[in-house]
């Protein structure tokens, strides 16, 4: 396995346009992440799934954000109509959710740069 | 929120040991402490994690306190690919990052 890969690695975009990354984690990775960081600071949690199931969006995750797992496999973020606010890095993990705690894994990231 | 505090920086030599605190006083008893390092222009890589007892690997050791409301990463022998930010984590079923410790290694 390689590892968490994102794709793609960087995006630029007008303001006002849709923009859609995709994560694929490490395959027996039940639980998988979304976060989202910029310049100086830590990453932010947006939004985290089991499996295909949708279980927690952060306060930060507008209504013009929207994250899928269909297949509890790969994952897409979408950010619809978007504004300068949102350019940053999108960063996915993985992790296994069993008895005890385990450690995730994290992708390289998905810079966005909204014009 | 962030449940741990970290200062923001430290400085250390090359290829001495260096000890980063992180104070966590409302952990709670089912609460992992993790720690992650994050390279620039890279995403968060896993460090170590531990629940009670002190634990260690190839990349460090960490020293949790008795009472777990503290605990201490520690890089042995820091080398100038260990400079990044480290950021000291309860796992609560997700990662909360807060600022973390900007480690700079001096050659």
């Amino acid at each position: 396995d390689t590892g968490v890969s994102q794709d793609p690695r960087h995006k630029i975009t007008k303001r006002g346009q849709n923009v859609t990354f995709r994560c694929d984690p490490i395959s027996e990775h039940n639980r998988l992440y979304w976060y989202r960081q910029t310049l100086g600071q830590g990453p932010e949690f947006l939004t985290y799934f089991q499996n295909e199931a949708q279980l927690e969006k952060s306060r930060l995750l507008s209504d013009r954000f929207s994250a899928e797992r269909p297949k509890g496999s790969f994952s897409t973020l979408e950010i619809q109509r978007t504004e300068q606010g949102d350019s940053a890095m999108y960063l996915c993990a993985s992790s296994f959710s069993g008895t005890g705690s385990t450690e995730a894994f994290f992708g390289q990231g998905t810079r966005l740069t909204v014009v | 929120d962030a449940k741990t505090t970290q200062p923001n920086s430290m400085e250390s030599n090359e290829e001495e040991p260096v000890h980063l605190p992180c104070n966590h006083s409302t952990i709670s008893g089912t609460d992992y402490i993790h720690w992650y390092r994050q390279l620039p222009s890279q995403g968060p890589e896993y460090v170590i994690h531990g629940l009670t007892s002190n634990v260690n690997n190839r990349m460090a050791s960490l020293a949790i306190a008795e009472d777990r409301k503290s605990s201490t990463l520690i890089l042995h022998r820091a080398t100038l690919r260990d400079a990044a930010v480290y950021y000291c984590i309860l796992w609560d079923d997700k990662i909360i990052f807060g600022k973390g410790t900007r480690l700079h290694i001096l050659p």
